[in-house]
């Protein structure tokens, strides 16, 4: 399954709101009705971090100002409002069928 | 607290082999799958091997099937992978990951990473 993220980097006013976008080529909804799509966050020269699974579940301990929407073949990751930890490179992420594959990253940095 | 503390990478010459190991602490490591993901310099995340609980079941990217083996130690809460015949698109660094569940979840966590170099 490939998975493509849009834009390839965002260049961020710390306070505002950001948006990455990560679309797959075939549906991650499983006959279980859990959609098996997920965002990671990889800060420089730090390994990747989870954000967000089966779509919009906050992973323990990440802040309220990270959502995730989507459905299907289309998702979102927003920041509500972009703070100077965030910048890194963001990945989505499919587990629907082996292998896992990822996006090609969403590069976010602060102006 | 989960940890993951990779190890074993190194410089290594086209056609050597070496193996990595990765350290667990802090969960039932007997528990849950792991797995191997790797970036390339400058390059994004590239699943590379997965191993059931029990270490029964293996996967593998078609990309090192046939020259990377992974495996476990339950008693020594320890993951490895050995690789061989190492060829230059093999440079990178080598994440160790604790998936949620099985093998085809996700993953939760990630160790440091270490890397491993393939050139003359």
């Amino acid at each position: 399954i490939v998975m493509t993220q849009t834009p390839l980097s965002l260049s961020v006013t710390p306070g505002q709101p950001a948006s990455i976008s990560c679309k797959s080529s075939q549906s991650l909804l499983h006959n279980d009705g859990k959609t098996y799509l997920y965002w990671y966050l990889q800060r420089p020269g730090q390994s990747p971090q989870l954000l967000i699974h089966e779509v919009s579940n906050r992973f323990s301990g990440v802040p309220e100002r990270f959502s995730g929407s989507g459905s299907g073949t289309d998702f979102t990751l927003r920041i509500s409002r972009v703070e100077a930890e965030d910048v890194g490179v963001y990945y989505c992420m499919q587990s629907i069928q082996l292998p896992q594959t990822f996006g090609g990253g969403t590069k976010v940095q602060i102006k | 607290e989960v940890q993951l503390l990779e190890s074993g990478g190194a410089l290594v010459q086209p056609g050597g082999s070496l193996r990595l190991s990765c350290a667990a602490s802090g969960f039932t490591f007997s528990n849950y799958a792991m797995s191997w993901v790797r970036q390339a310099p400058g390059k994004g995340l590239e699943w590379v091997s997965g191993i059931s609980d029990s270490g029964g079941r293996t996967y593998y990217a078609d990309s090192v099937k046939g020259q990377f083996t992974i495996s476990r130690d339950n008693s020594k809460n320890t993951l490895y992978l050995q690789m061989k015949s190492l060829r230059a698109e093999d440079t990178a660094i080598y994440y160790c990951a604790k998936d949620e569940g099985a093998v085809d979840t996700y993953f939760d966590y990630w160790g440091q990473g270490t890397l491993v170099t393939v050139s003359s």
